[in-house]
């Protein structure tokens, strides 16, 4: 079955630090990929999103990734992180065997102390 | 555009009762999507719509729940009855397309169910 890692579930780092979130998936053929954030106490919404093309991919407020096909990887990075950037990011995937469906990871919850 | 809007934010019920949730699309979005937050599980696709028809129900836990969507600019998540495994945060999403990945999913507020 097709499935999503997100290897650290909690993330603390201090403002200015740089960011990298690691985003595994399970699935050999072609592959859209997802960035969401959710802001405490918001909704889910999307920060950048990769289907073909440059695999280095930059979204809104700064943020990044970089899908490596070999690695089967789809890392969110920003290199200075800002208080605000505190909330949970979920990986998502979509595979072409199935149109509409997104395969969520189960979420990295980032703290940036100010 | 004010988004995906749904209602209530927060139901807080007791076991045994009926509790329905609401979502409005966001306009000319054809696409409807009933996801299930917790923290056990994560985010879990419920049941999906195109065109207000229901295409994949697959998720959808068990018979006590069931979602409507009778015309294009609204939909009904109903639990019934409610059991307290049930708590967890409802979200909506809708999209433009036919439900490809393609089509950005915009994600409502959220329904915070409580039930004890």
């Amino acid at each position: 079955a097709q499935s999503v890692s997100q290897h650290n579930h909690h993330v603390i780092l201090s403002e200015a630090a740089s960011l990298e979130l690691g985003c595994n998936y399970s699935y050999g053929g072609t592959v859209n990929l997802f960035w969401y954030v959710q802001y405490p106490g918001q909704h889910l919404q999307l920060l950048l999103k990769y289907f073909s093309g440059d695999p280095l991919v930059k979204g809104i407020k700064g943020f990044e990734a970089e899908f490596i096909k070999s690695k089967f990887s789809f890392n969110l990075r920003k290199p200075s992180v800002q208080w605000s950037d505190t909330a949970e990011y979920f990986c998502a995937v979509n595979a072409d065997s199935s149109n509409y469906q997104l395969i969520w990871g189960a979420g990295t919850k980032l703290i940036i102390k100010p | 555009d004010a988004g995906v809007i749904q209602s209530p934010r927060h139901e807080v019920t007791e076991m045994g009762q009926e509790v329905t949730l609401r979502c409005k699309p966001i306009s000319g979005h054809n696409s409807l999507f009933w996801y299930r937050q917790t923290m056990m599980r994560g985010l879990e696709l419920l049941i999906y719509f195109n065109n207000n028809v229901p295409i994949d129900d697959s998720g959808m836990p068990e018979d006590r729940f069931s979602a409507k969507m009778p015309n294009a600019s609204f939909s009904t998540l109903k639990i019934q009855p409610s059991e307290p495994r049930d708590s967890a945060v409802y979200f909506c999403a809708s999209s433009g397309g036919l439900g490809f990945a393609s089509d950005t999913q915009y994600f409502g507020p959220g329904t915070r169910l409580t039930v004890l």
